[in-house]
């Protein structure tokens, strides 16, 4: 049973460029997560997708956008970006996240993003 | 808004002892707290789920208990071994649904 999955795993980009980041939710899953995690930091939720519409967004920019596909896998999206968005980019999946807010969120391997 | 709190930020201590990680959360109305495990560079690991109506959960040396009146979760491992180093985060889902994460305490489990 493949878990949760990301690619790609790191990648460099330069300041004002776009990127694209993807994951696949573990099988069986409907509900994706993304989290943007600073060195040293704990993770900071970024939004949720359910049902192919976003439910539900943390304190970020209008920069980060995001997408769920009718297989429920998902993509963050980065516009114009800043040196400061350097981190781990961590997505999670679980269950009927909107509603099923007592199921456990399992996170896969993250995507190092590098700005220079 | 909710804010997680997590001491000691780092942590030593000599193979074969048995160690307390601690959590405290500011806002008690929470649907339920996980306890994960991050090595350098890598993703997440759950270790623990402990919903709102729990007290308590283990799994194998791990023992994780919920306070949630008081805002306070620890982590118990025992016996501790070099290959529980890491990172260990704990993180509580509450009426905004998402996880909101404490800042980690470093372990490093010296042979």
């Amino acid at each position: 049973d493949a878990g949760v999955t990301q690619s790609p795993t790191h990648l460099i980009k330069t300041r004002g460029q776009q990127v694209t980041l993807r994951c696949s939710p573990k099988s069986g899953h409907d509900t994706v997560s993304w989290y943007q995690q600073a060195l040293g930091q704990g993770p900071q939720f970024i939004f949720q997708y359910y049902e192919e519409e976003e439910r539900q967004r943390g304190n970020f920019p209008d920069r980060f956008s995001g997408h769920q596909f009718p297989n429920y896998s998902s993509e963050l999206n980065v516009n114009a970006l800043l040196l400061g968005d350097s981190a781990l980019y961590l997505c999670a999946s679980s269950l009927a996240g909107w509603r099923g807010a007592s199921y456990e969120q399992y996170f896969g391997p993250g995507t190092r993003l590098t700005v220079t | 808004k909710q804010e997680v709190t997590q001491i000691p930020a780092a942590l030593s201590v000599p193979e074969g002892e048995n160690l307390v990680l601690n959590c405290s959360f500011t806002d008690s109305a929470i649907y339920n707290l996980q306890w994960f495990r991050q090595d350098p560079g890598k993703g997440l690991t759950s270790l623990l789920l402990i919903q709102s109506s729990q007290r308590e959960q283990t799994s194998g040396r791990l023992n994780a208990s919920l306070d949630k009146s008081s805002g306070r979760s620890t982590l118990y491992i025992a016996a501790s071994q070099p290959g529980d180093s890491a990172t260990y985060l704990c993180a509580v889902r509450g009426s905004a649904r998402q996880l909101t994460f404490g800042s980690g305490t470093q372990l490093t489990v010296l042979p």
